[in-house]
């Protein structure tokens, strides 16, 4: 599995859009892109995933670099209930190695 | 349809102690998956069946967990005897097929475990 790079945190405020980016540099051919987050005192939930085009969701929208090495998460309208920490996981197989993500906070 | 559900929510035991937690995925899901996450660390990969037999135990930590699936359905983990640097929050998440079929995971709300 490819190692991640996230910032650690950002900050939004309630209404805008969002870009959460992740650098990827060692991903291989076949490893999906995969965004999950994690709302307080709950567990990991699915966001996204790709695998080279760009994905939409009624969730979020995933654009990725047209080399692969890096993808940004684009929340189209921040609400409260954003704020999470948001992991970026490359892996073709399912046992996931989770990064220490970025923490996003949404101000009203 | 119900979600993953683990049990118990928290549990707080002595060193030494025995614990078992326990998930049930979500029906009709083959692979199910343990992750950890323990004090100020990031979520680590413990282990994935596939229905009754486990596929890839490479993250258990030592010979003191000990992870099962009788029938391919519910699974449990026993951690015996229980350290102090086991505390820490234990994820189960499942999912329906293996690649190249793309498929979610859906975790679990965690048990919290505490040793004292």
């Amino acid at each position: 599995d490819a190692k991640t790079t996230q910032p650690n945190s950002m900050e939004s405020n309630e209404e805008e859009p969002v870009h959460l980016p992740c650098n990827h540099s060692t991903i291989s051919g076949t490893d999906y892109i995969h965004w999950y987050r994690q709302l307080p005192s709950q567990g990991p939930e699915y966001v996204i995933h790709g695998l080279t085009s760009n994905v939409n969701n009624r969730m979020a929208s995933l654009a990725i670099a047209e080399d692969r090495k890096s993808s940004t998460l684009i929340l189209h309208r921040a609400t409260l209930r954003d704020a999470a920490v948001y992991y970026c996981i490359c892996s073709y197989g399912q046992n996931f190695v989770f990064g220490p993500g970025t923490r996003l906070s949404v101000l009203p | 349809e119900a979600g993953v559900t683990q049990f118990p929510s928290h549990s707080v035991i002595e060193k030494g102690q025995t614990v078992t937690l326990r998930c049930d995925p979500i029906s009709g899901h083959d692979n199910l998956y343990w992750y950890r996450r323990v004090m100020g660390k990031e979520i680590k990969f413990l282990l994935h069946f596939v229905k009754e037999s486990k596929q890839d135990e490479s993250g258990m930590p030592n010979n003191r967990f000990l992870a099962e699936r009788t029938g391919g359905t519910y699974s449990t983990l026993k951690v015996q005897p229980a350290e102090l640097e086991d505390s820490g929050v234990y994820f189960c998440a499942s999912s329906q097929e293996k690649p190249p079929t793309y498929n979610e995971q859906f975790f679990g709300p965690g048990t919290r475990l505490t040793v004292l």
